[in-house]
């Protein structure tokens, strides 16, 4: 069976400052790995996702995010914070390349500070 | 990637009774899920159904409550039965898009569901 913790259900940031979300899944095989923001009242939007190669992943935005095998963790950053990265950001992992089924943290919702 | 359009955007409903929600795709899809996101938590994938064959539901989900219609490769619709107001919820729709290995499912904006 697969989890994924994701720390910290609030975070704030200011802007320009860095941001970073933290997500550690498990996993009985290689994961696919994604990143996925919430804005108000929206569905979900795809940032970036991790299949196989490169471990660090860039997505929209000026997201990045970072797969770490040994840690099991897959934390997503950004050097700045913009107001506009206000939302709920959620981790997800999937065991298959089929994609039938997607297991979500519980999501972090970031408040940007002037 | 690909569009999806959900129907209604959000409800009030009473005690009871039943809503059906739409998902239109603007390209044939063979997958199509269905998830909740209760009041402030996480989503909780309900269901997966493909076109041609019956849905397959999640530990703790039973199609009496949630049936699910699939006709055809760009629409599904998720029925909310008998509700209660536990079943307020962010029901989402989401597709799978991009062939063997890409694994990426698309997102509708989700119905916001208030049961009274």
């Amino acid at each position: 069976a697969q989890s994924v913790t994701q720390l910290g259900s609030h975070v704030s940031v200011s802007e320009g400052a860095l941001v970073l979300l933290r997500c550690n899944y498990s996993s009985s095989v290689p994961p696919y790995l994604f990143w996925y923001v919430q804005y108000p009242n929206q569905g979900l939007q795809l940032l970036l996702k991790y299949t196989t190669g490169a471990t660090l992943v860039k997505g929209i935005n000026g997201f990045e995010a970072e797969f770490k095998k040994s840690e099991t963790s897959f934390h997503l950053t950004k050097p700045s914070a913009h107001m506009s990265d206000a939302a709920e950001y959620f981790c997800a992992v999937s065991e298959t390349a089929a994609g039938n089924k997607l297991t979500f943290g519980g999501g972090t919702r970031v408040l940007v500070k002037p | 990637s690909a569009v999806i359009s959900q129907k209604p955007s959000r409800d009030i409903c009473q005690r009871g009774t039943s809503l059906t929600i739409q998902c239109q795709v603007d390209s044939q899809v063979t997958m199509m899920f269905w998830y909740r996101q209760q009041p402030g938590q996480s989503l909780t994938l309900i269901a997966t159904a493909n076109q041609g064959s019956e849905a397959t539901y999640e530990s703790g989900f039973v199609i009496d409550k949630f049936p699910i219609s699939r006709p055809n490769l760009t629409f599904s619709t998720l029925t909310v039965s008998n509700m209660s107001p536990e079943d307020s919820s962010i029901y989402l729709c989401s597709v799978r898009s991009g062939g063997a290995g890409k694994n990426i499912q698309y997102f509708g904006a989700g119905t916001r569901l208030s049961v009274l």
